[in-house]
């Protein structure tokens, strides 16, 4: 299975802040990476697909980057709606797998 | 748009079988492109992959997983579930369907849209 790791687990950040969060694999997926956020008792909801294409409808302050082994997924400027939970996830290989999550919490 | 509904049980006794039905809507499920997927995510911890079945019945399952999970699709009432077997209390999670959406020109550019809400079953006498 390929693993993912996400770096930090946890995240204080304030409004208007840029944030960026790192997801590594264990093998390299090309570009087969997306992240996902999660609100508290909501499922997640898709951000970025392939590592760096925004998905309809979500805020253009959302960007990824990466390609090989290492990812990023950036929030230009913090908005109050964004703290949540963000969970990359490979589709390079099945089984599907996702990285521990990111808590990203108001300073 | 399309939308996902689970169903299903909240409680099951241990060593019984977990059913869950997902309930698509505003699309088909016969659609090509689409794989139909489980997920869980135990209390407060991170989310696992069960596996996908295709509107022809075709599945993967999570090797893990695998001795336990059983899938199947009714395309005539536009649904899918998943069975799970021999339940104990590490089986506790909220349980989510979703749709699994591939391109055919790009292979393994997959991703997860959309989602059910999700629904919590607990294992427990």
């Amino acid at each position: 299975d390929i693993q993912m790791t996400q770096s930090p687990s946890s995240l204080s950040a304030s409004v208007g802040d840029r944030v960026t969060i790192t997801c590594r694999a264990s093998q390299s997926i090309s570009s087969n990476l997306n992240w996902y956020q999660q609100k508290p008792g909501k499922a997640p909801n898709l951000l970025i697909y392939a590592a760096s294409s925004l998905q309809s409808g979500v805020p253009s302050r959302f960007s990824g980057s990466g390609s090989g082994t290492d990812f990023t997924l950036t929030i230009s400027s913090l908005q109050r709606e964004d703290f949540a939970t963000y969970y990359c996830q490979q589709s390079y290989s099945t089984p599907r797998t996702f990285g521990q999550g990111t808590n990203l919490e108001i300073k | 748009q399309v939308q996902l509904q689970e169903s299903g049980p909240g409680l099951v006794k241990p060593s019984q079988t977990l059913s869950l039905t997902c309930t698509v809507s505003g699309g088909s499920i016969s659609n090509a492109g689409f794989y139909w997927s489980w997920i869980r995510q135990h209390p407060g911890k991170g989310l696992e992959w069960i596996g996908y079945i295709y509107y022809n019945g075709a599945t993967y399952y999570s090797p893990s997983l695998k001795s336990q999970v059983y899938m199947s699709v009714d395309t005539s009432k536009n649904q899918f579930s998943l069975n799970l077997h021999s339940m104990t209390a590490a089986d506790t999670a909220v349980y989510y369907c979703a749709r699994e959406v591939y391109s055919s020109s790009s292979i393994g550019i997959n991703w997860f849209d959309p989602w059910g809400q999700g629904i919590l079953v607990t294992v427990s006498s």
